[in-house]
């Protein structure tokens, strides 16, 4: 039972690079979250997904997009990216609206 | 939109000593309030779920306490270990009970 896993666990990339997180739950889990985590700005949401089909923005959506690509799996995908999505990107999940959130290790990203 | 905030930011104790730790937050309509505890360079551990309808929710030395009416929650910690050194996180979940809004963490060092 690996609970959250995220990959990759570090990525470099350079001004304009596109890539896609992945995070992936093997506890059952309807609703998944992505966010970000800057120093001084604590932890803001992008995208979050109530349940496998349905996704909706966060409060920084942009720059962003995701993909729902079953149960398990929640993607997140910077198409060109730029110095400021430097940044901690953790994913999370949870069973319901009055269940505990369980966040995965995070990806360090550096654009450059 | 709900602002959630943390004082002190930073907070340095003697082995022993209790700890409490202060969440306010702006929009009392909260569906549930959540405590985490995040060690450096990882994910967010979460330490106690109190919902809207409770007072205060215990688990071991950990008592976390929710006033929705004056906006505040409060996490004691008995009898402090350098164990214990760490940033931990109050969010509060709104009534549509998808969204998280963190506050900006209180990193707490125990000394021995």
């Amino acid at each position: 039972n690996a609970g959250v896993t995220q990959t990759p666990k570090f990525q470099v990339l350079k001004t304009g690079q596109s890539m896609t997180l992945q995070c992936a739950q093997d506890m059952n889990h309807n609703s998944m979250y992505w966010y970000r985590q800057d120093p001084g700005m604590g932890l803001r949401l992008i995208y979050y997904s109530a349940s496998e089909g349905t996704t909706d923005k966060g409060e920084v959506p942009n720059g962003y997009n995701v993909s729902r690509l079953n149960k398990r799996e929640f993607s997140l995908r910077l198409e060109s990216a730029a110095p400021s999505q430097t940044s901690v990107y953790f994913c999370a999940t949870r069973a319901g609206a009055r269940e505990t959130q369980y966040f995965g290790p995070g990806t360090r990203l550096l654009v450059l | 939109k709900q602002e959630v905030t943390q004082i002190p930011a930073a907070l340095s104790v003697p082995e022993g000593e209790n700890l409490v730790l202060n969440c306010s937050f702006t929009d009392s309509a909260i569906y549930n309030l959540q405590w985490f505890r995040q060690d450096p360079g990882k994910g967010l551990t979460s330490l106690l779920l109190i919902q809207s309808s409770q007072r205060e929710q215990t688990s071991g030395r950990l008592n976390a306490s929710l006033d929705k009416s004056s906006g505040r929650s409060t996490l004691y910690i008995a009898a402090s270990q350098p164990g214990d050194s760490a940033t931990y996180l109050c969010a509060a979940i709104g009534t549509a009970g998808n969204k998280l809004t963190f506050g900006g963490g209180t990193r707490v060092l125990v000394k021995p």
